[in-house]
């Protein structure tokens, strides 16, 4: 049972906007960064956003982070088929010290 | 370009060892943290250990403590995981991540599978 708490899938049709949800609490979300991993089938993960909010170079504006209190979202507007993936949410935990991943969420588009 | 090869991975039976390395390239591997994430068959991401730049400072998950141990080599700009005691449920690809405000480059990960 992993610290952070996302949605295990969602799903749109090409052209939407979908939104991860990831919860956490004061020991790890609403004291630490946030960052966003994706996982294309077959292959290792990738950082997608770091710092709650900020891109890494390459990364499409599509894709965004944010946070509020224990709680951070990943918003990724006009979905394509590219996108199917496993999204993960991550954070250092103060209590735990370790670094902390969701359980993942799979986005599927329609 | 940033290279980050994982070897060491293999089939080991309950209660073996093995020790799992990971040779970087492409950046200066003694300026950054270093971290091993693993992910079981079908399953999500797990962190397993994290490691300062200098070796001073090292973090274990439960799931392991007592079992792992990272360390790196910064002349051989090297990063290694000793697997002790491994269980059924230590079977995973394992991966090693370079940090920088997040895990923002992997290596390819090495599988290792534990049974009898």
């Amino acid at each position: 049972q992993s610290e952070l708490t996302q949605p295990p899938s969602v799903s749109a049709t090409p052209g939407q906007r979908v939104t991860i949800s990831c919860s956490g609490s004061s020991s790890n979300i609403g004291s630490n960064i946030v960052n966003w991993y994706q996982q294309l089938p077959g292959t290792a993960p990738k950082l997608l956003t770091y710092s709650n909010n900020q891109r890494p170079s390459g990364v499409p504006d599509r894709f965004s982070g944010s946070k509020s209190g224990t709680s951070a979202s990943l918003a990724i507007s006009g979905l394509q088929s590219e996108d199917e993936a496993d999204y993960y949410c991550a954070a250092w935990d103060d209590s735990l010290n370790a670094y902390v991943f969701g359980a993942g969420t799979k986005v599927t588009v329609l | 370009e940033v290279q980050l090869v994982e070897s060491g991975g293999g089939l080991v039976q309950p209660g073996g060892s093995l020790r799992l390395s990971c040779a970087a390239s492409g950046f200066i591997f003694d300026y950054y943290e270093m971290n091993w994430v693993r992910q079981a068959p079908g399953k999500g991401l797990e962190w397993v250990a994290y490691i300062s730049s200098s070796g001073s400072t090292i973090y274990y998950a439960d799931s392991v403590k007592g079992r792992f141990t990272i360390s790196r080599d910064n002349a051989k700009s090297s990063l290694y995981l000793r697997l002790n005691s491994l269980r059924a449920e230590d079977t995973a690809v394992y991966y090693c991540a370079r940090d920088s405000s997040g895990l923002v480059d992997w290596g390819q990960g090495t599988l290792v599978t534990v049974s009898s």
